[in-house]
C-alpha cells in the first residue's frame, strides 16, 4: 500500500473556505489523477495530469484546482466556488501515457463542510 | 467519452457460492479493463485486469472474462469467503489513461 500517500485523512471546511489536499508519490509516476466519490456512486475524475507542469481537466472540474510543479506531487485545492465538496477524495498514479497502465490508489482525504 | 454500466448494484451470496459482476462499456476503442475492490473507508485496491487481446484471465478464485464484439466484461468470485464482502468497481479505458469506472457492486457474503 506505500509509494502514494494523501493528507490529511480528515479535513473540515467552512462555507466559503478554499482548502487544499495533498497527495505525494514516490513511485516515479508521470500520471497522477484525482477522483472523487460520492455514497453509493463510482468515482468520478476531476483532474489529471500526464506529466509536470501540466494538467487536464475531466468530468467533475468545476470549482477544483490543481498544479503539477514537481513530478511527486499533484496537490487539489477546493474552491468555495464548488457548491457541495463532502465527499470522499481520492488521489491515484500510473506510470505512463499508455491507456493500460494500472493506477495505484492513494488512501483518501475524507472532506465534510461545517 | 466512454460509458460503463455496472450490474447488479448489491449482491448477497452464502459463503461457498459463485458471484458474477457484469459491465458493459461504450467506446470500441477501450482496450485496458481493470476491476478494484473497495472495503469501507479504505482505497480502491486492483484484484485483476484484462487487456483487449485476450478474453478470458484467471487468478485463484477470481477470473475476468471479455467480450469485445458486444462490449462487455464480466468478474467471477468462486467459493466465496467472509472476506471478499466489499464494494467492486469496474473501469474501462478511454482517450489518454483515463479510466471510467462503474456505479460499483455492494457484495455481502453471509456465512
Amino acid at each position: 500500500d506505500g509509494g502514494i500517500t494523501q493528507s490529511p485523512k480528515y479535513l473540515f471546511r467552512k462555507e466559503g473556505q478554499n482548502v487544499t489536499l495533498s497527495c505525494e508519490q514516490n513511485l516515479n509516476h508521470d500520471a497522477m489523477y484525482w477522483y472523487r466519490q460520492d455514497p453509493g456512486q463510482g468515482l468520478r475524475l476531476i483532474y489529471y495530469s500526464q506529466i509536470v507542469n501540466d494538467f487536464q481537466k475531466g468530468d467533475i472540474a468545476e470549482g477544483y484546482s490543481v498544479s503539477r510543479e514537481k513530478k511527486e506531487s499533484f496537490p487539489l485545492t477546493v474552491t468555495s466556488a464548488q457548491k457541495n465538496p463532502t465527499a470522499f477524495y481520492l488521489c491515484a498514479s500510473s506510470s505512463g501515457t499508455s491507456g493500460s497502465n494500472e493506477q495505484f490508489f492513494g488512501p483518501g482525504t475524507r472532506l465534510t463542510v461545517l | 467519452g466512454e460509458n460503463v454500466e455496472q450490474h447488479p448494484s448489491t449482491l448477497s451470496v452464502q459463503e461457498g457460492d459463485s458471484a458474477v459482476i457484469k459491465c458493459t462499456y461504450s467506446d470500441s476503442a477501450s482496450n485496458y479493463f481493470p476491476w478494484y475492490k473497495q472495503e469501507l473507508g479504505k482505497r480502491p485496491q486492483l484484484i485483476i485486469d484484462i487487456r483487449s487481446n485476450v478474453g478470458e484471465k484467471k487468478d485463484q478464485r477470481i477470473a475476468v472474462t471479455l467480450n469485445k464484439t458486444a462490449k462487455h466484461f464480466s468478474l467471477h468470485i468462486t467459493e466465496t469467503q467472509p472476506e471478499d464482502s466489499a464494494v467492486y468497481f469496474c473501469a474501462a479505458s478511454y482517450s489518454w489513461g483515463k479510466l471510467q469506472f462503474g456505479a460499483g457492486t455492494q457484495v455481502v457474503v453471509t456465512p
